[in-house]
């Protein structure tokens, strides 16, 4: 089945320190959803976005739908250490949930 | 504040050995989803329910079988367990069939032995 590609695949930091993470895929999106996954835990949607170009922040995270609809970033700014986790892309075509395609996730670990 | 509870939480079986996982959401949520999570790889649909009743088959539905009964609950089978199917399992609901607001539970860890 088709998977996104997430670079990096893992990151050691700094508490302080930014983090940029993108997603790419073969295909085009028309929805591209950021999700974090505590340790031992689902994962919780941070961000949705609909619109190529489009550039949405909560709090401290910033993501951006890149304007070829194939890819997409993730910035965290000031990191802290409850920012450790595993963060998810996610990008579907037509809407439905059913159709939504899963990044392979990377992994964050934020040093005090 | 229970969201979606996933029982159990861990679980070793035996290679051809069957058995449940059980999905609860408290949402009202219409749409519930099961997926499977392992490494190096992203999260993988399964199967889902688009109503009371309704399931359909998702990425990687082979060796796996659903029942939904009930709106609130969602339950995946094993009907005999091979160790290909050691993963993390994930279910999750929503209120509408489109993308975005996915609530996830806590995951089930089985290992198949």
């Amino acid at each position: 089945g088709q998977q996104l590609n997430q670079s990096p695949q893992s990151m050691f930091i700094q508490e302080g320190e930014d983090v940029s993470m993108n997603c790419t895929s073969s295909s085009i999106f028309n929805t591209w959803l950021w999700y974090k996954q505590d340790p031992g835990e689902g994962p919780v949607l941070l961000i949705a976005l609909y619109k190529a170009g489009e550039l949405t922040s909560n709090g401290r995270l910033t993501a951006q739908f890149g304007t070829t609809r194939k890819d997409s970033f993730l910035n965290i700014s000031a990191s802290i250490p409850s920012d450790v986790g595993i963060y998810f892309c996610a990008g579907a075509w037509g809407g439905a949930t059913n159709k939504l395609i899963f990044g392979t996730g990377t992994l964050l670990a934020v040093q005090p | 504040n229970a969201g979606v509870t996933q029982t159990p939480k861990f679980r070793v079986l035996k290679t051809g050995q069957s058995m449940t996982l059980l999905c609860a959401q408290d949402m009202n949520h219409e749409y519930m989803y099961w997926y499977r999570q392992d490494p190096g790889m992203g999260l993988r649909l399964i199967h889902y329910s688009v109503g009371e009743g309704t399931t359909a088959k998702g990425e990687v539905p082979d060796g796996y079988n659903v029942s939904k009964k009930k709106k609130q609950n969602f339950l995946l089978g094993l009907e005999s367990a091979a160790p290909s199917q050691t993963s993390v399992y994930f279910c999750a609901s929503s209120g509408q069939p489109t993308n975005e607001k996915l609530f996830f539970g806590s995951g089930t860890q089985l290992s198949v032995l």
